[in-house]
C-alpha cells in the first residue's frame, strides 16, 4: 500500500525566506504527484501537478521537483509571504484518480 | 469557469440518521472522487467514479456509498451515522481517468451528535 510522508510537520519562517517542503512515497510506480495547499476549514487548492514522466514544474514563486526512482518530491517556495501560511499537502496516484495524501506541512510565515 | 461545487457546506445530524452529500464537478470533467478528512486520520480515499461507474473504493464500511449521474454530478450517502463519521468530506473532479490535474471543492462539514 502506498504511504506518503511529509517532513517537517510544521515550519515557521520569517517573511522573505526561501523554503523547501519535502514529500516521500514508498511505491515509485506513480502516475502523478500533485501539491495542494489548504487553508483552515477550507478545501484543497491545486498548486502544481507533476506527471510521472516529468522532473519538475514551476508556477510563479513555486517550484516542485520529482525523483520517482527515489520516491521523493520537494516543493520550493521563494521569497515567502504571510499569505503563504497554510497547510501544504502532497498526494500521489497509482491508479486512476485515487490519491494517497501525506499528513501535510503546516507553514507559518511571520511578517 | 465554475469550480467544484459541494452542497451543503455544513450539516448537523444525529447518530443513526443518514445523510446525502452532493458534488457538481467542473463542466466537462468525468471523474469524481470523494475523500474524508479528520484530524486523526488525515485525508482518506472513499471512492472514485468515472462515467457513472465506480472504479475504486477505499477501505470504508458499506454504510458509505455513492453514485454518479449521467451529467457527472455525484452523491455520496452515509447511513446509520456514527459519531466517528464527523469529518470534512471533500470531492475532487478530474478531466479524464488518469494523469490529469484534480480540483477540489470546499467540502461539506458533517457533524454527528
Amino acid at each position: 500500500k502506498q504511504e506518503v510522508t511529509q517532513i517537517p510537520a510544521a515550519l515557521s519562517v520569517p517573511e522573505g525566506e526561501n523554503l523547501v517542503l519535502n514529500c516521500s512515497f514508498t511505491d515509485s510506480a506513480i502516475y502523478n504527484l500533485q501539491w495542494f495547499r489548504q487553508d483552515p476549514g477550507k478545501g484543497l487548492t491545486s498548486l502544481l501537478l507533476i506527471q510521472s514522466s516529468q522532473r519538475e514544474q514551476t508556477s510563479g514563486r513555486l517550484n516542485a521537483s520529482l525523483d520517482k526512482s527515489s520516491g521523493r518530491s520537494t516543493l520550493y517556495i521563494a521569497a515567502s509571504q504571510p499569505g503563504d501560511s497554510a497547510t501544504y499537502l502532497c498526494a500521489v496516484t497509482n491508479t486512476g484518480n485515487q490519491f494517497y495524501f501525506g499528513t501535510g506541512t503546516s507553514l507559518t510565515v511571520i511578517p | 469557469k465554475a469550480g467544484v461545487t459541494q452542497t451543503p457546506r455544513y450539516l448537523i445530524k444525529t447518530r443513526g440518521q443518514q445523510v446525502t452529500l452532493s458534488c457538481s464537478p467542473i463542466s466537462g470533467h468525468r471523474s469524481v472522487s470523494w475523500y474524508q478528512q479528520t484530524p486523526g486520520q488525515g485525508l482518506q480515499f472513499l471512492f472514485e467514479y468515472f462515467s457513472e461507474t465506480q472504479r475504486n473504493k477505499g477501505n470504508f464500511p458499506g454504510r458509505f456509498s455513492g453514485r454518479q449521474f449521467s451529467n457527472s454530478r455525484s452523491e455520496m450517502n452515509v447511513s446509520t451515522l456514527e459519531l466517528g463519521d464527523s469529518a470534512l468530506y471533500l470531492c475532487a473532479s478530474s478531466l479524464e481517468d488518469w494523469n490529469t490535474e484534480a480540483f477540489f471543492g470546499q467540502g461539506t462539514r458533517l457533524t454527528v451528535v
